[in-house]
């Protein structure tokens, strides 16, 4: 257990619909990380919130959403989706900006059908 | 064009053999270079992190290497085991980045008896 809190592990839905993954970061962690992963693709980052507020954004469609809570954990919505949005979807966190470590959670397989 | 550039893209090795694994980077300012391992549907997992000052760093059989003139870090499994078999994925930060990692591709490690 690397102390990165995924849910849920599996999701399947249909096109058009919309899904809310959540992290629950490792506890002393304050930046969270939002990452996706196609089938046989590197890992692309998606977004980065560091105690609430966004740090960092890579290649994060419109569709997409995310935020951090006071409680720290986060929540990354999902919306309009496609086909193409099928992917594992993992979150990391780390104490400050990373430097001494990313986390990784055991992520969510997200199956659009 | 990526700024981490792993080789080989896959290898096949057969238990109890070794294998070094290459990453060269063009990402600057460079702050640290890290190698994780990814089981198959799995969140990726630490194995090494190493500053600008390091050249070496161990943990258990494997053994990174760095050399920041020539921008050029390896990975060598020694006497490697079926476990082994996993994509292992170079990272680098910057020291400017916000927790914007920049990921290799990774090599897909399959060992076989």
């Amino acid at each position: 257990d690397s102390g990165v809190t995924q849910t849920p592990k599996h999701l399947i839905t249909a096109t058009g619909q919309r899904v809310t993954l959540r992290c629950s970061p490792r506890s002393g962690d304050l930046s969270v990380y939002w990452y996706q992963q196609s089938l046989d693709q590197g890992l692309q980052f998606l977004i980065q919130y560091y105690n609430g507020e966004e740090r960092a954004k890579g290649n994060i469609l419109e569709r997409f959403s995310a935020q951090q809570f006071p409680d720290l954990h986060s929540e990354l919505n999902l919306s309009s989706l496609e086909l193409g949005d099928s992917a594992l979807y993992f979150c990391a966190s780390s104490v400050g900006r990373g430097g001494g470590g990313y986390t990784f959670g055991s992520g969510t397989r997200l199956t659009v059908v | 064009k990526n700024q981490v550039e792993q080789s080989p893209q896959s290898l096949i090795i057969l238990e109890g053999k070794n294998c070094t694994l290459q990453c060269n980077y063009t990402v600057s300012p460079f702050s640290n270079l890290r190698w994780y391992k990814q089981d198959t549907g799995r969140g990726p997992v630490s194995l090494t992190i190493m500053t600008f000052s390091e050249n070496t760093k161990s943990n258990g059989r494997y053994t990174a290497t760095l050399d920041a003139d020539t921008k050029q870090s390896s990975l060598h499994i020694t006497a490697s085991q079926l476990s082994d078999s996993a994509s292992y994925i170079c990272v680098v930060s910057t020291t400017d980045s916000w927790g914007k990692l920049q990921f290799g591709a990774g090599t897909q490690v399959v060992v076989t008896p």
